[in-house]
């Protein structure tokens, strides 16, 4: 079973409803990301946490929100999702080890808002 | 934490060594430098990362200057499967997420 999973895989919504992207992790760390990432682009920070009790806005937090449910669960929402929130979107966790700070990676989810 | 320029494309030809180059001209004394893949759409998969010295691991070896103002990505002997873009990133050993650029696409050619 994969160590970072994501739900839905593949979406397709309207202008105007509400979307929640779900992250769910199995390696027992404490730190999870949001990232989306538009065609021909890097990935760019949306939310992240460091724990349970900790959120941190990222570069581009405006038009999204979060909830750390649990150690293993960081869930990102589109309030009223805009035709240019189509992007791909990845979660991601890491150890409280900063030198190393590997980050691993789910699969993404394509979000498509028309 | 310091920015970093890296060429858009590279083609490699299978099985030669595939050298991505990397400058972070302004890159401070406590920041690493690391490098991830992402192949098509998947996530970003972890490659390796250095501080000073020069590093290896199974997939790649990364050569730092010694002035650390810029780094080499070396996949010894390039497969199909490597055809991917490839992130440069440097970062402070503090709390700080990485920040992605563009990358460089790798295509390795048959």
């Amino acid at each position: 079973d994969a160590d970072v999973t994501q739900t839905p895989r593949n979406r397709i919504t309207k202008t105007g409803k509400r979307i929640m992207l779900e992250c769910s992790q199995t390696k027992g760390h404490d730190r999870m990301y949001w990232y989306r990432q538009d065609p021909g682009l890097g990935l760019r920070l949306i939310y992240y946490s460091f724990d349970v009790k900790d959120i941190n806005k990222g570069e581009i937090s405006d038009g999204y929100s979060v909830s750390r449910q649990a150690q293993a669960k960081f869930s990102l929402s589109l309030e009223s999702a805009i035709p240019n929130q189509t992007a791909l979107y990845f979660c991601a966790t890491s150890d409280n080890l900063p030198v190393k700070g590997e980050q691993f990676f789910g699969p993404g989810t394509r979000l498509t808002v028309l | 934490d310091a920015k970093t320029t890296q060429p858009p494309s590279m083609d490699c030809a299978e099985g030669r060594a595939a050298n991505l180059p990397c400058n972070h001209s302004t890159i401070s004394g406590n920041e690493y430098v690391y490098w991830y893949r992402q192949i098509h759409s998947q996530g970003p998969q972890y490659i390796i990362h250095g501080l000073k010295n020069n590093e290896t691991n199974e997939m790649a070896s990364l050569i730092i200057t010694e002035d650390r103002k810029s780094s080499t990505l070396i996949l010894p002997h390039a497969t199909l499967r490597d055809t991917a873009v490839y992130y440069c990133i440097v970062r402070g050993s503090g709390n700080t997420p990485l920040v992605f650029g563009k990358g460089t696409r790798l295509s390795v050619i048959a």
